[in-house]
């Protein structure tokens, strides 16, 4: 089945450092969501973004799905940014979904 | 505006004991319906998901069933819970292949 990987697994910043965070998958996708996880457990949408670039405050994603790769990109982070962050694809051809094994980012004041 | 409903929120159980998480949304009809499992410090492991009433698929075997009894209902269930089925449990929905959207999630702690 198709393999989801996100690199780095951890990242620690100082508050208002700029990071990338990036999103490998090992076959065609029909969709591509970013989400981030706070530490409550709540999912919270960030982008939708089968193909392209969007930008949305101080975040935006790319997704280049001829090579399989996305990037969240985080500006000037905040300490309200630290959570898990998961990328996940939906399956070509089928409603399935398969998530990312997650980056953990931890912003210190 | 579309909602997603899980209960309970947290739940402690012993082994051997059976189990029903319940999952409805609202605000729209005919959606995908999923069930996710998060083991601690995990990701998000698919477990079953619907794309209509009755209609279930099931992604891992294991001591766990789902069904959809109604359009925008959602169960997860067990006969008899075991030890490794304790984690967060989070469902979703989606309008089709598209993007999908989380409830808050039920804690399943199994004693």
């Amino acid at each position: 089945g198709i393999q989801v990987e996100q690199s780095p697994p951890d990242l620690i910043l100082q508050e208002g450092a700029n990071s990338t965070l990036r999103c490998n998958f090992s076959d065609s996708v029909n969709n591509l969501q970013w989400f981030h996880q706070n530490p409550w457990g709540q999912l919270i949408n960030l982008f939708y973004i089968p193909s392209g670039t969007k930008q949305n405050g101080r975040l935006s994603a790319t997704t280049v799905a001829t090579e399989r790769y996305s990037l969240l990109y985080i500006s000037s982070s905040q300490t309200t940014d630290s959570g898990v962050y998961f990328c996940a694809v939906g399956v070509s051809g089928t409603y399935k979904y398969i998530f990312g094994t997650g980056t953990r980012l931890k912003v210190l004041a | 505006s579309q909602t997603i409903h899980q209960w309970p929120a947290t739940l402690v159980q012993p082994v051997g004991s059976p189990l029903s998480l319940e999952c409805t949304v609202e605000g729209t009809s005919n959606p995908n319906l999923y069930w996710y499992r998060q083991a601690a410090g995990r990701g998000l492991q698919l477990l079953f998901y619907s794309v209509g009433i009755g209609q279930i698929s099931s992604e891992v075997p294991q001591n766990l069933s789902a069904s959809r009894p109604q359009d925008r209902q959602f169960i997860l269930s067990s006969k008899k819970l075991l030890l490794s089925d304790s984690g967060f449990y989070l469902c979703a929905w989606s309008p089709s292949t598209s993007e999908q959207y989380f409830g808050p999630g039920t804690r399943l702690t199994v004693t």
